[in-house]
């Protein structure tokens, strides 16, 4: 079956240190991968996602991921984190089937230090 | 602008009660879904609509109904039967149904049974 693992379920940085976050997924062929951040209370917003092409995909807010098709990685990274980016992230594989369905990780939630 | 809209904000329900939840959508997107977001457990599908007045089950439908009579409309009822019905709901919708691409979120309802 499907399934994404994000294994740091909370992470603490000091503004302007680099971070990283992981995210693992299980699927069979080449995965349709998202990652999305969400403050409290709030919905969630598209950070950046990988369909196919270069895999260092760019996204909004300084992120970017690098999809490891041998390590079934999609880790997302910023050089140098800011208070404001501290929020909970998701990662997510799209699942197989014409169902446009999406399977999300737990998550990690992220606090910056100043 | 375009976007999805929830609403209410924060709702509080007795005991034994339905209560309905909007969730209207005006970028003209064909897909739509329902998740239940529980602390530590991510984003969990509830319903998932790709056309009107059709509709399928997600992992944890039990407890729940939709409907999706318009285009731009997914409610979501929570019945009696659900057993733990405080949760945060998100509404999210997608441009083309039978498809894997971003989905676009609304800003939730926060449900409390009292």
């Amino acid at each position: 079956a499907q399934s994404v693992t994000q294994p740091d379920i909370h992470i603490t940085v000091s503004e302007g240190a680099s971070l990283e976050l992981r995210c693992n997924y299980s699927y069979g062929a080449t995965p349709y991968l998202f990652w999305y951040v969400q403050s409290p209370g709030q919905g969630l917003q598209l950070l950046l996602k990988y369909f196919s092409g270069d895999t260092l995909v760019q996204g909004i807010k300084g992120f970017e991921a690098e999809f490891k098709r041998s390590q079934s990685s999609f880790n997302l990274r910023k050089p140098s984190v800011h208070w404001s980016d501290a929020a909970e992230y998701f990662c997510a594989v799209g699942a197989t089937g014409n169902t446009g369905k999406l399977i999300f990780g737990q998550g990690t939630t992220l606090q910056v230090k100043p | 602008d375009g976007g999805i809209t929830q609403s209410p904000k924060y709702l509080f329900r007795k005991e034994g009660q339905n209560v309905t939840l909007s969730c209207e959508q005006n970028l003209n997107h064909d897909a739509m879904y329902w998740y239940r977001q529980d602390p530590g457990q991510g984003l969990r599908l509830i319903y998932y609509s790709q056309i009107v007045n059709d509709f399928q089950k997600g992992d944890i439908a039990e407890g729940y109904s939709v409907s999706r009579e318009k285009k731009e409309s997914f409610p979501l009822t929570v019945t009696s039967a659900q057993k733990n019905p405080t949760a945060f709901y998100l509404c999210a919708s997608s441009i083309f149904a039978g498809s894997t691409d971003t989905q676009y979120f609304g800003p939730g309802t926060r449900l409390t049974v009292l």
